[in-house]
C-alpha cells in the first residue's frame, strides 16, 4: 500500500530557531495535509494542501504541496515552547471508486528547548 | 465546544471482553471515520460513513469490529473478544463531504486489553 515516509524520527531545535520537515512518497497523492498531535489528544489539522507547487500559510507554519506531487514540506518559523508535538504528514490518492481514507506518515516528534 | 467528542476517553478491560467506545462528530458534518492509532505509528484508517452509510472497511476491520451510525450522527465501534493486539488509541474524525479531506479528530479513546 502506499506509505509517507517522515524522517528523521525526532528534531530538538532551540526556541526561536526554524525547523523545516519533509515527507515524501513513492506514490502520486492529490492532497497532503499536516496535523500536529499532542500526548493524548487527537491530532489537529493545521494546513491542507490541494494543488501541486501550492504554498500555503497559517500564522508561523508553512506549508507547500511538491511539484512532483510526491513530496510535501512543512516550515515552522520563530519556534516557541508550545511548538512542542508530533508532526504528521498526511495524503490522499482519488482513484475510480474513491474513498476518502487518509494515509499518515509515522510523524516526526518536535522538541524545542528554551 | 462544538469538535469532535469521544467517549470514553480511556478504558481498560480484560482479553476476551467485549468493549464500545462512541462518537459524537461535528455537528454538520456527514462523513465520521474511525482510525487506529499504536505507539510510535500514525492513524490507520479503520471504515468511515457517510450519513448512515458505511461506505468503505479496512482490511484491518476483522469480524470481531463492528461499527454503526444508526441515524447518521453519533456512531459506535464495538470490539468483540478482545485481545492484547487490540490496545490502542481509537480516533474518530468527521468531514463534511465537499472537503473531504480535511479531516478533524476527536481526542480519541485509549483501550488497554490486559
Amino acid at each position: 500500500g502506499q506509505q509517507l515516509n517522515q524522517s528523521p524520527q525526532s528534531m530538538f531545535i532551540q526556541e526561536g530557531e526554524d525547523v523545516s520537515m519533509n515527507c515524501t512518497s513513492s506514490s502520486i497523492f492529490n492532497t497532503w495535509l499536516w496535523y500536529k498531535q499532542d500526548p493524548g489528544e487527537g491530532p489537529v489539522l493545521l494546513i491542507a494542501l490541494y494543488k501541486a507547487g501550492e504554498l500555503t500559510s497559517n500564522g508561523r507554519l508553512t506549508a507547500q504541496f511538491g511539484i512532483t506531487r510526491k513530496d510535501s514540506f512543512l516550515n515552522i518559523s520563530a519556534s516557541i515552547p508550545s511548538d512542542v508535538g508530533i508532526y504528521f504528514c498526511a495524503g490522499h490518492i482519488s482513484y475510480t471508486g474513491a474513498n476518502s481514507k487518509l494515509t499518515f506518515g509515522k510523524g516526526i516528534t518536535l522538541s524545542v528547548r528554551p | 465546544d462544538t469538535g469532535v467528542s469521544q467517549d470514553p476517553r480511556h478504558k481498560i478491560t480484560k482479553r476476551g471482553q467485549n468493549v464500545t467506545f462512541r462518537c459524537d462528530p461535528i455537528s454538520e458534518h456527514n462523513r465520521l471515520y474511525w482510525y487506529r492509532q499504536t505507539l510510535g505509528q500514525g492513524p490507520e484508517f479503520l471504515t468511515y460513513f457517510q450519513n448512515e452509510a458505511q461506505l468503505e472497511k479496512s482490511r484491518l476491520l476483522s469480524d470481531r469490529f463492528s461499527a454503526e451510525r444508526p441515524k447518521g450522527s453519533f456512531s459506535t465501534l464495538e470490539i468483540q473478544r478482545t485481545e492484547q493486539g487490540d490496545s490502542a488509541m481509537y480516533l474518530c474524525a468527521s468531514s463534511l463531504k465537499r472537503d473531504t479531506y480535511e479531516q478533524y479528530f476527536g481526542p480519541g479513546t485509549r483501550l488497554t486489553v490486559t
